[in-house]
């Protein structure tokens, strides 16, 4: 059974610092997939990455497969970064679509 | 081009009482998800549709929750009758048909139910 595992569960960092979160994956993976979920349910895709590394803006996610492991960092942290950042990862073999989710990680900015 | 769209946004009843969501995936998207997301955890996926047809309906609670996807385009979530613990934000996504092993999900806004 796959398992996603992000750390920490919750995260609350004053403005302008350097956020880490992290996770963990059990299987092999053909993909892994950064969200972000604001309050009100709707999720909003940052990343999604196989190897080595992304950035966007202020956002820059990592992987390294033979770790099974995955960074979100976030540079120069501001108040609306606020939300929950979640995990997924697309098991390899076979051609499946479905996601795998981490229960998420809560961050809050403080100014 | 617009995302993938979901009604209501919330939805409150009682249990025991009967409640239907409805989604329109982003146009040309052959795949879609309903997932179910309780507070604190992560979505967990209900059922995925390829066009009009169930992919994997494993997860789906079968004696109360229905779906369909009658002309392959948008998709309605039913739960009849339901119970407290139904309570969720429920999600719809979709993705386009790529000749991957794996497909990038659009995700809608979701839907709040809270049964009382």
């Amino acid at each position: 059974k796959n398992e996603v595992e992000q750390s920490p569960q919750n995260l609350t960092a004053q403005e302008g610092e350097f956020i880490t979160i992290n996770c963990s994956y059990s299987v092999g993976i053909s993909a892994l997939h950064w969200l972000q979920q604001h309050p009100g349910g709707g999720i909003v895709s940052l990343f999604m990455l196989s190897s080595g590394k992304k950035k966007h803006g202020r956002l820059i996610a990592t992987i390294n497969i033979q770790e099974k492991h995955s960074s979100l960092h976030i540079t120069a942290s501001h108040p609306r970064d606020s939300a929950v950042y979640i995990c997924a990862v697309f098991p390899s073999g076979g051609g499946a679509d479905g996601l795998t989710f981490g229960k998420g990680t809560h961050l809050i900015i403080q100014p | 081009e617009a995302g993938v769209a979901q009604s209501p946004r919330y939805k409150i009843i009682e249990k025991r009482q009967s409640v239907a969501f409805w989604c329109n995936p982003i146009s040309g998207h052959a795949t879609l998800y309903w997932y179910q997301q309780i507070l604190g955890q992560g979505p967990k996926l209900l059922i995925q549709f390829q066009n009009n047809g169930v992919v994997d309906d494993s997860q789906l609670p079968k004696d109360r929750f229905s779906a369909e996807r009658l002309k392959g385009v948008d998709s309605t979530l039913k739960i009849q009758p339901a119970k407290l613990e139904d309570s969720a934000v429920y999600l719809c996504a979709s993705s386009p048909p790529q000749p991957s092993s794996y497909n990038e999900q659009f995700f809608g806004p979701g839907t709040r139910l809270t049964v009382l």
